[in-house]
Order: structure tokens, then C-alpha cells, then sequence
């Protein structure tokens, strides 16, 4: 079974600091990681992925995030927060062979002027 | 570019009606996915298709539920007798590829179905 925990309903952060919002995974064999972004009444938008080779990945804004294998981890990153950061974000994985994403319940993060 | 689109956006329904939704994914994707995601939650995976084959369905697909999609190109999805229980956002997303699936999945903005 596979399952993904975004321990934080919330985050508050200072805009022009470095931000984090958490995720941690449990799957079968080897992992394939997404973040999005949900903007009130949109879709989500793709941020970026893991799949294999390094465990830092760079996506889009200029978010990136960092795969770490031992604590099942992939906690999403920037290193300087905007206002228009503040969104629903979403951690998801697919499970080698499934086809289908398995998503996080969100995590709400607030950047404050 | 166009993305992923759905219609309607909204839709307001008795108990017990029928309603479906349509999705037009980007372009050149073969793959086709339906979910739904209710207040407070991620998106829970309805049903996947690869070109015109639906080839995967949730347990969360009760009979009343069903999705076509013809040529391979545009989808629909069906719900028969809604209940309140189906009020949720239904968001529909395309990628392309084969085998693995690992390319990314691009949304809709999804069509938010009330039922009263």
C-alpha cells in the first residue's frame, strides 16, 4: 500500500524567508515524487518531480525539493518566500507500475507581507 | 499552449438527476485520468485511460459512475442518481507516455458539482 503524510495543515512564513512544507511517503520499491500547487477554485498545477539521479530537484518559481531515501522523505523548498507563494500545496506519489497519484491531504502555506 | 479543459465549471443539481462532465485533455496526450476531491482533502484517483482504453477503475467508481472516452481524444464522465455524498470537485488531468507513467500530469480546473 502506499500512502503520503503532509504533517502541517498550515504554514506561516515571513515573506523574503526561506520556506519548507513537510512530506514524508511510504511505497513499494522505487518511488516516483510530484509536488503541485492549488490556487483557490483552479486545478493543481505541477511544480516538479523525482524520479531518479539527484536528490535535489529544481521545478518552477523557483521551488525545489530534496529526496532523502533513508527518512522516506521529500519536504518541499525556497529559499525566499512571496506573497504570491500562498496557495494549497500538495505532495503525491506514484508507485512504480501504478498509474495513478496518490496525494497528501495538503498543506496550506500563508506568506506574510 | 492550451492545457487541460473541463466543462461546466459549476454545476448545481437536484438528488437523483444525472449529470456529466466533459474533459478535453492537451493535445498529444494518450493518457487520460479522472479524480475527485472533496473539501480539505487531495485529489482521490476515479479511473486512468490510455487512448481510447479505460484500463483502470477505483473502488471509488460504484456503479453509478461511468466515463467514456471515444476517439482517444476528449472524456466524459456520467454519474447517475447523484447523492449529496458526490458534491465534490471533479478534476480531470492528461499526460503522455508510455509503460512507467512517471511524466508529470497536467489539471483541469475542474468542474465543482453541488447537490442539493
Amino acid at each position: 500500500a502506499q500512502s503520503v503524510a503532509q504533517p502541517e495543515d498550515q504554514v506561516n512564513v515571513a515573506e523574503g524567508n526561506p520556506l519548507t512544507v513537510k512530506c514524508t511517503y511510504s511505497v513499494s520499491g522505487n518511488p516516483y515524487l510530484f509536488w503541485y500547487v492549488q490556487y483557490p477554485n483552479r486545478g493543481l498545477q505541477f511544480l516538479l518531480k523525482y524520479i531518479t539521479g539527484d536528490n535535489l530537484v529544481k521545478g518552477s518559481y523557483g521551488f525545489e525539493a530534496e529526496f532523502n531515501k533513508s527518512q522516506t522523505s521529500f519536504h518541499l523548498k525556497k529559499p525566499s518566500a512571496l506573497v504570491s507563494d500562498s496557495a494549497l500545496y500538495f505532495c503525491a506519489v506514484l508507485q512504480t507500475g501504478a498509474n495513478n497519484l496518490f496525494f497528501g491531504t495538503g498543506t496550506r502555506l500563508t506568506v506574510i507581507p | 499552449d492550451t492545457g487541460v479543459s473541463q466543462n461546466p465549471r459549476h454545476k448545481i443539481t437536484k438528488r437523483g438527476q444525472n449529470v456529466t462532465f466533459r474533459c478535453d485533455p492537451i493535445s498529444e496526450h494518450n493518457r487520460l485520468y479522472w479524480y475527485r476531491q472533496t473539501l480539505g482533502q487531495g485529489p482521490e484517483f476515479l479511473t486512468y485511460f490510455q487512448n481510447e482504453a479505460q484500463l483502470e477503475k477505483s473502488r471509488l467508481l460504484s456503479d453509478r459512475f461511468s466515463a467514456e472516452r471515444p476517439k482517444g481524444s476528449f472524456s466524459t464522465l456520467e454519474i447517475q442518481r447523484t447523492e449529496q455524498g458526490d458534491s465534490a470537485m471533479y478534476l480531470c488531468a492528461s499526460s503522455l507516455g508510455q509503460g512507467g507513467g512517471n511524466q508529470p500530469q497536467h489539471f483541469g480546473d475542474g468542474t465543482r458539482l453541488s447537490i442539493l
